[in-house]
């Protein structure tokens, strides 16, 4: 199993830009989420599915939209970049909602915007 | 408002030196759990605490969670260089909510 993927590593854009980050898991769990990491800060959480069909919001939603087509598949979408976005991205997946299970991340994306 | 209060926020040791980072609320959580997360990666489970007051031992790390579920501590004997990395704390308020997460504490242990 791969696991959590997530493409791309790197990514730099301009303000205003729009770009997909791709986040796709091989474990059919039916969980997934968004968190961004910035420096002091932890882990946030920015949206979340429980289920192909199913979003809700997180704690910093704003400037994100997602859509869960798939159980597999779950992108992050960024309409118009701004530097406020530049951070440390990361997508993760557990089995179930409950939350005690475990969870199981990515390897992160980097994106700053300029 | 951080839900989550983790302390110290940063933590320099020698080898070998025993050390305890605290997670604390103000709030009860139906669950904890503990994260280790090194650079360029994710953070990866270490364990989680369900019932107030349990100890859980991994190796040399002994993870407790209160009586009063509000807050959790993790122990480390023995420090060594490999436990180098941001141990996490994240707790959610009932079964099926998502997890929230403290800042951190950034260990580093030398040898």
């Amino acid at each position: 199993n791969a696991g959590v993927t997530q493409t791309p590593k790197f990514q730099v854009l301009k303000t205003g830009q729009s770009m997909t980050l791709q986040c796709a898991q091989d474990m059919n769990h039916e969980y997934m989420s968004w968190y961004r990491q910035d420096p002091g800060m932890g882990l946030r959480l920015i949206h979340y599915s429980v289920g192909a069909g199913i979003t809700d919001q997180g704690e910093v939603p704003n400037g994100y939209n997602v859509s869960r087509s798939t159980t597999e598949d779950f992108p992050l979408r960024l309409l118009s970049a701004a530097p406020s976005q530049t951070s440390v991205y990361f997508c993760a997946s557990r089995e179930g909602a409950y939350s005690y299970n475990e969870q199981f991340f990515g390897p992160g994306t980097r994106l700053t915007v300029l | 408002t951080q839900l989550l209060e983790q302390s110290p926020q940063f933590l320099s040791i020698q080898e070998g030196e025993n050390l305890t980072v605290y997670c604390n609320s103000s709030s009860v959580f139906s669950s904890l759990q503990w994260y280790r997360q090194e650079p360029g990666e994710g953070p990866v489970l270490l364990v989680t605490v369900v019932t107030g007051g349990e100890v859980k031992k991994l190796k040399r790390l002994t993870f407790q969670f209160g009586d009063a579920r509000k807050d959790s501590s993790l122990h480390i004997t023995a420090a060594q260089p490999g436990d180098t990395g941001l141990y996490l704390c994240a707790g959610a308020r009932s079964g099926n909510t998502p997890l929230v997460f403290g800042k951190g504490t950034r260990l580093s242990v030398i040898a």
